[in-house]
């Protein structure tokens, strides 16, 4: 069984549209993130999920707004999609800090 | 600042030898650490964590790693390289305190093993 998994895991757009990248977890783990990889592999904290309650957002632009129906899911929408969003996002979860997080698979996103 | 620096951008070894990769970091205080392993087309896997005691801890996959406060370092080491770990590899730091997670991890350094 796959813990973390993302959906779609390749996603490509145009500029200007709105799209939506799912991610659920079966670890029963608390807390849930997302990450953005840029093209130099570069990775960085976005938003961090405890509960279905924001605990972390990273000066992320607001076109960015994560969900969590539960605390099983973790979505990322994106409004009005620009060139410089193009990256591989991952999810992951940790139930505690301790154990360092498990990662999605990664969605990459490229905007044309 | 806090930050992780991994000197080495990418470094290429032969099946066999011996490996060892760089991780600095600046930070408040004594952090927890992290090494994690990127296959291609992949996600992050955990492959070992520092938090206290021994500082040499042993991780997945033949993986070791040696934290040394004196240098603010967390090297990660292989006896033997196979020529599965060619991979990127993410050294991360984490605080000891906060109440939330939050990880900085370094750039990355990208392995390459000649057969």
């Amino acid at each position: 069984d796959t813990a973390v998994s993302q959906t779609p895991k390749y996603l490509v757009t145009q500029m200007g549209n709105d799209k939506s990248i799912k991610c659920e977890q079966n670890l029963g783990h608390d807390t849930m993130y997302w990450y953005k990889q840029d093209s130099k592999k570069f990775l960085k904290i976005m938003f961090s999920y405890n509960n279905k309650e924001l605990i972390i957002n990273e000066t992320v632009p607001n076109r960015f707004s994560p969900k969590s129906p539960d605390k099983a899911h973790l979505n990322l929408h994106i409004n009005s999609l620009e060139l410089g969003d193009s990256a591989v996002y991952f999810c992951a979860s940790s139930q505690d800090f301790l154990s360092g997080g498990f990662f999605g698979p990664g969605t990459r996103l490229t905007v044309l | 600042a806090q930050s992780v620096t991994q000197p080495d951008i990418h470094i290429t070894v032969s099946e066999g030898a011996s490996l060892e990769l760089r991780c600095n970091y600046s930070y408040g205080a004594t952090p927890y650490l992290f090494w994690y392993v990127q296959s291609p087309g992949q996600g992050l896997q955990l492959l070992l964590k520092y938090f206290s005691g021994d500082t040499l801890v042993q991780g997945i996959k033949g993986f070791e790693a040696e934290f040394k406060r004196s240098q603010s370092s967390f090297n990660l080491r292989k006896p033997s390289v196979h020529w599965s770990d060619a991979a990127e590899y993410f050294c991360a730091v984490g605080p000891r305190e906060g109440g939330y997670n939050k990880l900085i991890f370094g750039a990355g350094t990208r392995l390459a093993v000649h057969p």
